[in-house]
């Protein structure tokens, strides 16, 4: 079994300061990890992933994540947030079956105060 | 790109109802899921398909059945439906490959009075 804890289910954070969202999992196999953004009244889309190979992802929009194995942890960070990043963030991990199984954390809201 | 697309936004029940919620993806993808996702709760799987007229149980299916009849098309059904299944219900697909994301739909928020 696995599991994804997000210990702060809520961020507030000034306009371009830097954030840290945590996120720890357990598993007692290799798993891929995920982060996952949910802009309001929308589903859920992939912020970026780790499979394998160099322990830090980056994405498109400045958000970086870093694998680390010793900690079980998968901290998602930006070194300046803006306005538009307000919205929810699941952390979520899979093992490495076919069928794709994915389990969530309970996500954390970034509140990105003007 | 991608598109799942979830047949009502919004939706109002009255408890005992049969409620069908429908979901359609357009890229061939083999594997379907059916989420629910409550606050503090995150999300939680009901049930995923990995082919069709195939279906397997997520870990809260108490309460719910699915049906896919075509690739395309995974379908949550609510027998008789009950407050307690209010909620934000998501649907998600994605392809067989090791490293393929989900791909969500926008969501149907049911509402059971």
């Amino acid at each position: 079994a696995q599991s994804v804890t997000q210990l702060d289910s809520q961020v507030p954070v000034f306009e371009e300061a830097p954030v840290e969202l945590r996120c720890n999992y357990s598993s007692s196999v290799s798993v891929y990890l995920f982060w996952y953004v949910q802009y309001p009244n929308q589903g859920l889309q992939l912020l970026l992933k780790y499979l394998s190979g160099s322990t830090l992802v980056e994405s498109i929009n400045g958000f970086e994540a870093e694998f680390n194995k010793s900690q079980t942890s998968f901290h998602l960070r930006k070194p300046s947030v803006h306005i538009s990043d307000t919205a929810e963030y699941f952390c979520a991990v899979s093992d490495l079956r076919g069928y794709q199984k994915v389990t969530f954390g309970t996500g954390t809201k970034l509140q990105v105060i003007p | 790109d991608v598109k799942v697309t979830q047949s009502s936004r919004y939706l109002v029940k009255r408890t005992g109802e049969k409620v069908f919620l429908e979901c359609v993806q357009d890229m061939d993808h083999e594997n379907m899921f059916w989420y629910r996702q409550d606050p503090g709760l995150g999300l939680r799987l009901i049930y995923f398909s990995y082919d069709v007229k195939m279906k397997e149980k997520g870990d809260i299916p108490e309460g719910y059945s699915v049906s896919r009849e075509k690739k395309e098309r995974f379908s949550l059904i609510l027998e008789s439906a009950s407050t307690n299944q209010t909620s934000m219900y998501l649907c998600a697909s994605t392809s067989s490959s090791y490293n393929s994301p989900l791909h969500f739909g926008n969501g149907t928020r049911l509402t059971v009075t």
